[in-house]
């Protein structure tokens, strides 16, 4: 267990629906990431905070995806009018801003767009 | 940053060392080399980084070659649970955010 937790574990739902996911980072850092993961796949990046702002948004995947830091502390992830391709393992991560690259992973949302 | 190139897989005999290479030809001087790896079912787990001395900690051991050309991550004594996929990045320490993930080298511990 680092720390990070992620909520749901596994979400199934159909194409169209919105989804949301929730992180809940370590609670002494500052900086949070959220990552895709499609099968047989490297983790890919698509998006950070630090502190309620979102510094880096260009690598979402579309504009049916947006996410949210309101208060500094836990995340959200919502994907809209879901398609079958965003099925995968969405991770979020977080770090403490002087070493962005020690990042501690939550264990994922498992996503499935039937 | 930085490409890097891992073998796609490898085996290792449990409680034997498993040397895992990283060949990154390319990196530039003020690029460091970070380890992480990913157990199935879990995120990935950081592991180790450096710059160009060795370096240790309780997971593992790091060497990186003088001309800083290839690492290598060294689990000296394997066990089961070391059985994943290791992912060496290349990046410049504090120079942005997002961690660049590639094929890595799945670890299979025999027993």
């Amino acid at each position: 267990d680092t720390g990070v937790s992620q909520d749901p574990r596994h979400k199934i739902t159909k194409r169209g629906q919105n989804v949301t996911f929730r992180c809940d980072p370590i609670s002494e850092h500052n900086r949070l990431y959220w990552y895709r993961q499609t099968l047989g796949q490297g983790p890919e990046f698509l998006t950070y905070f630090q502190n309620e702002a979102q510094l880096e948004k260009s690598r979402l995947l579309s504009d049916r995806f947006s996410a949210e830091r309101p208060k500094g502390s836990f995340s959200t992830l919502e994907i809209q009018r879901t398609e079958q391709g965003d099925s995968a393992m969405y991770l979020c991560a977080s770090s403490l801003s002087g070493t962005p690259y020690e990042q501690y992973f939550g264990p994922g949302t498992r996503l499935t767009v039937t | 940053d930085a490409k890097t190139t891992q073998p796609p897989s490898m085996d290792c005999a449990e409680g034997r060392a498993a040397n895992l290479p990283c060949n990154h030809s390319t990196i530039s001087g003020n690029e460091y080399v970070y380890w992480y790896r990913q157990i199935h079912s879990q995120g990935p787990q950081y592991i180790i980084h450096g710059l160009k001395n060795n370096e240790t900690n309780e997971m593992a051991s790091l060497i990186i070659t003088e001309d800083r050309k290839s690492s290598t991550l060294i689990l000296p004594h394997a066990t089961l649970r070391d059985t994943a996929v290791y992912y060496c990045i290349v990046r410049v320490a504090n120079a942005g955010n997002m961690l660049t993930f590639g094929g890595g080298t799945r670890l299979m511990v025999k027993p």
